[in-house]
């Protein structure tokens, strides 16, 4: 049984740059969710994803953005990339409305903006 | 809105002993979630332990259980037997079950960062 996946597992842009970052969820679960987490601190909620549409929003501004692919796997992309969006992205996925105790987490992509 | 506060930024505890590590919460959400996750170095945060916030009795899963406390809103993590693999970054977090739309999202604490000393 496939844990959540992410891709890739590390990055170096420069600032002004785009990335997308991928993630393919455990099988059986329906929901998306991608997390910033900063050097040090806990992650924060950017966004998450059930049936293609974005559900709920965390505060981060419009450069980021999602989507989520018919067969459940997901998409963040950053615009213009700023050296604070230096981070590891987290990408967690649930059942909707089934495994309320449920969200299992990636391995994380390690972005680094120069 | 949804706080976690851990104030322990870091602990030692010895091989064998156990360790309580301090989360309290805030919200005015009548039904949440609370969770435990570890992150070891390599990143990857792994699930621990769930209390719902109308469970009667604390949660337990082998050496971890959870302490809570509705009334004083607290959910302390006790990790009984320490082993040198539970030298991690612990987090704390929070989710409201009100509406299914909410359950994606999860409000971390500052974490707590334990070693495991022989």
């Amino acid at each position: 049984d496939a844990g959540v996946t992410q891709s890739p597992t590390h990055l170096i842009k420069t600032r002004g740059q785009q990335v997308t970052l991928r993630c393919s969820p455990k099988s059986g679960h329906d929901t998306v969710s991608w997390y910033q987490q900063a050097l040090g601190q806990g992650p924060q909620f950017i966004f998450q994803y059930y049936e293609e549409e974005e559900r709920q929003r965390g505060n981060f501004p419009d450069r980021f953005s999602g989507h989520q692919f018919p067969n459940y796997s997901s998409e963040l992309n950053v615009n213009a990339l700023l050296l604070g969006d230096s981070a590891l992205y987290l990408c967690a996925s649930s059942l909707r409305g089934r495994a309320y105790n449920e969200q299992f987490f990636g391995p994380g992509t390690r972005l680094t903006v120069l | 809105a949804q706080k976690i506060t851990q104030t322990q930024p870091g602990m030692f505890v010895q091989e064998k002993e156990a360790v309580t590590l301090d989360c309290t919460y805030d919200t005015s959400d009548p039904s949440y979630g609370l969770f435990w996750y570890k992150q070891p170095s390599s990143g990857e945060m792994i699930f621990l332990i769930y209390q719902g916030s109308y469970d009667q009795q604390n949660a337990t899963e082998g050496r971890y259980s959870l302490n809570f406390q509705k009334a004083r809103k607290s959910a302390n993590l006790v990790i009984s037997a320490s082993q040198l693999g539970d030298s991690a970054m612990y987090f704390c977090a929070m989710r409201d079950l009100m509406t299914t739309d909410s359950w994606g999202k999860l409000q971390f604490g500052a974490g707590t960062q334990v070693v495991v000393t022989p």
